[in-house]
């Protein structure tokens, strides 16, 4: 059974400084892993979308990377903004063509 | 382009009422969908998985049930309500293939009092 790992669990940065998240899953057999943004009481935004051939995704200043063998994927974030608070989660698919979650990082960017 | 919506946005039910969430999606065709459930401070738990009309997949043996009587329609039903099924409920959809990518509503915050 896939799981999903978010590490940390809660961080708490001052504003500029530069946010990395990360995800672990347990097995590699996936077809793709996507981050997302959640704000309080919301749903969910999707932000990088990482197919399992690939390496890296980039958006303006998000930045995922994938490394499918070692079942990590990692979320950075440059020059953090207040308005970057939010929980951040992770998401992969596999075969069985479902979306297994991690329980999230939330994010705290002090002015 | 695609949209979806998921109504209500809050609920206030009481204990052993019925409960209907519908969810609609716009601008795609044969999409799977999706429910999930995400109780506070926890992650995200799915509850329901369709790829058609009149097919859907359970994950977790519970008191509630879901439907898909049409192709852009996913609705989550339950004949008597539990105190434990109060949280946040997502729907949700993604395309078909190697890139798949998924897209959720806005959320349900169900209280059951």
């Amino acid at each position: 059974k896939q799981e999903v790992t978010q590490i940390p669990a809660a961080l708490s940065v001052p504003e500029g400084e530069n946010l990395v998240l990360n995800c672990s899953f347990t097995d590699s057999a996936i077809y793709n892993l996507q981050w997302f943004r959640q704000d309080p009481g919301k749903g969910l935004t999707s932000l990088l979308l990482i197919q399992s051939s690939q390496r890296e995704q980039t958006s303006g200043r998000l930045n995922a990377s994938l490394d499918k063998s070692s079942g990590r994927s990692t979320l950075y974030i440059a020059a953090s903004q207040p308005g970057d608070s939010a929980t951040y989660l992770c998401a992969v698919m596999g075969s069985w063509g479902k979306f297994q979650f991690g329980a999230g990082t939330q994010v705290v960017v002090t002015p | 382009s695609q949209t979806i919506h998921q109504w209500p946005a809050t609920l206030v039910q009481p204990v052993g009422s019925p409960l209907s969430l519908e969810c609609t999606v716009e601008g795609t065709s044969n999409p799977n969908l999706y429910w999930y459930r995400q109780a506070a401070g926890r992650g995200l738990q799915l509850l329901f998985y369709s790829v058609g009309i009149g097919q859907i997949s359970s994950e977790v043996p519970q008191n509630l049930s879901a439907s898909r009587p049409q192709d852009r329609q996913f609705i989550l039903s339950s004949k008597k309500l539990l105190l434990s099924d109060s949280g946040f409920y997502l729907c949700a959809w993604s395309t078909t293939g190697a890139n798949t990518e998924a897209f959720f509503g806005q959320g349900t915050r169900l209280t059951v009092v």
